[in-house]
């Protein structure tokens, strides 16, 4: 079976800090691994994936992700918020090798103060 | 290009109506999903189509929960006999093989 934890349901941090949203996953065999966001009235927008390619993702508006398999983490950072990062971000683990049947992690809020 | 259209935006209906929600998916899109997402209960998934396979109904909530999908594109998921805790936000999503799934902005369905 897989799953996916998010470790902190809210994130406060101010603009130009470095943001850290932190995900454990848990899978019987390699993973893939996704992180969305979701701005308010919205629907999921990708901000990157990793499909057994290269360990550290790059997405967009600056955001990368490292896979670590040891501890079994996916963790999303950027260098510096921005306030249009505010949003609720999402990890997610695919049930099979494809893209067949996501598992949601359960949201972090972001929220970035001026 | 058009990504994944989800209509009505909003639904309003009273307990005990039947509501169809639409899903337009990515042209060439084989694959497509439903989602709920509610507070308390997070993202769950509903029901998964591929091509001219059967569908994963896996996760459908009861059976006054049921969805097609036309043609290869155009989906409707229909909730008959709508009850309180059917207020959602409904999202659908859509891919090609082996990539990410692409989101519509979901129907927000409220039963009073």
């Amino acid at each position: 079976a897989q799953s996916v934890t998010q470790l902190d349901s809210h994130v406060s941090v101010s603009e130009g800090t470095p943001v850290l949203l932190r995900c454990n996953y848990s899978s019987s065999y390699s993973p893939s691994l996704f992180w969305y966001v979701q701005h308010p009235n919205k629907g999921l927008q990708l901000l990157l994936k990793y499909t057994s390619a290269a360990t550290l993702v790059k997405g967009i508006n600056g955001f990368e992700a490292e896979f670590k398999k040891s501890e079994t983490s996916f963790h999303l950072t950027k260098p510096s918020a921005h306030m249009s990062d505010a949003a609720e971000y999402f990890c997610v683990v695919s049930a099979t090798s494809g893209t067949y049947k996501y598992i949601f992690g359960t949201g972090t809020r972001l929220k970035v103060l001026a | 290009g058009a990504g994944v259209s989800q209509s009505p935006s909003n639904k309003v209906t009273e307990k005990g109506k039947d509501v169809e929600l639409r899903c337009d998916p990515i042209s060439g899109h084989t694959a497509l999903y439903w989602y709920r997402q509610s507070l308390g209960q997070g993202l769950e998934f509903l029901i998964y189509f591929q091509g001219n396979s059967a569908p994963d109904k896996s996760g459908l909530p009861s059976d006054r929960f049921s969805a097609e999908r036309t043609g290869g594109s155009v989906s409707t998921l229909t909730i008959q006999r709508t009850q309180q805790e059917d207020s959602a936000v409904y999202l659908c999503a859509s891919s090609t093989s082996n990539q990410p799934q692409h989101f519509g902005d979901g129907t927000r369905l409220s039963i009073l």
